[in-house]
């Protein structure tokens, strides 16, 4: 099983900075099979980034994606207020059918 | 638009099992190009998909090798919903149990979910 490690745990900014995320992979990830999520307290995961780097509907382009084989990033160029939340990474493999989630990153207000 | 929602009962008794079910609206079940997938999520393991099914010319299950001896998912086409099924329950299964879509052919994200039930174990 692919195991997915996210860092920091924990990253404290303020509004207007950029957010780095990183997601590490135990074994190569085929880019077309890596997702970002967000999720805010009370709230189900929302679908921010596929395919390493396609934005889902409605996701606006401060948010970006980036990486390959066992190493990728979300970026998020300028933070607003509703940014402030915990982020997932998450991969599939096909054989046999497996999605794993890493740990997450909280982004918190400095 | 595509809308998930969940039912069933937010408490269980270990030993006992846990059912939920996910109704859609705006997608079939009986969809060629989507699966609808079971994944909980624990502070303490975080989130964890389960399984999922899925209609290519017959049904498909795919389940996760941690829960596979306990789990069942369901479709139900007369009422365009899936369900879970989860026994032998124990503490250790008290999460918020997510339901949610992926689409085929596009790296399988998941990008519509369910509102999420808290269920408990415990007597």
């Amino acid at each position: 099983e692919i195991v997915l490690t996210q860092s920091p745990g924990t990253l404290s900014l303020s509004p207007g900075e950029r957010a780095t995320l990183s997601c590490r992979a135990s074994q190569s990830v085929s880019s077309r099979n890596l997702a970002w999520y967000q999720q805010k307290p009370g709230q189900a995961p929302r679908l921010l980034i596929y395919g390493t780097s396609s934005r889902a509907t409605g996701i606006p382009d401060r948010f970006s994606g980036s990486g390959s084989g066992t190493d990728f990033t979300l970026t998020i160029t300028r933070l607003e207020p509703e940014d402030f939340a915990v982020y997932y990474c998450q991969q599939y493999s096909s054989t046999p059918f497996a999605l794993t989630f890493g740990g997450g990153t909280k982004v918190e207000i400095k | 638009q595509v809308q998930l929602q969940q039912s069933g009962p937010g408490l269980v008794k270990p030993s006992q099992t846990l059912s939920l079910t996910c109704a859609i609206s705006g997608d079939s079940v009986s969809s060629n190009i989507a699966a609808w997938n079971w994944i909980r999520q624990s502070p303490s393991r975080g989130l964890e998909w389960l399984g999922r099914t899925y209609y290519r010319s017959r049904w498909h299950n795919d389940y996760a090798v941690f829960v596979k001896s306990r789990i069942t998912i369901n479709p139900d086409t007369s009422k365009n919903q899936f369900s879970l099924q989860l026994n032998s329950v124990t503490p250790e299964d008290t999460a918020v149990y997510y339901c949610a879509r992926d689409v085929l052919g596009t790296g399988d994200p998941l990008d519509y979910w369910g509102q999420g039930t808290l269920v408990t174990v415990s007597s």
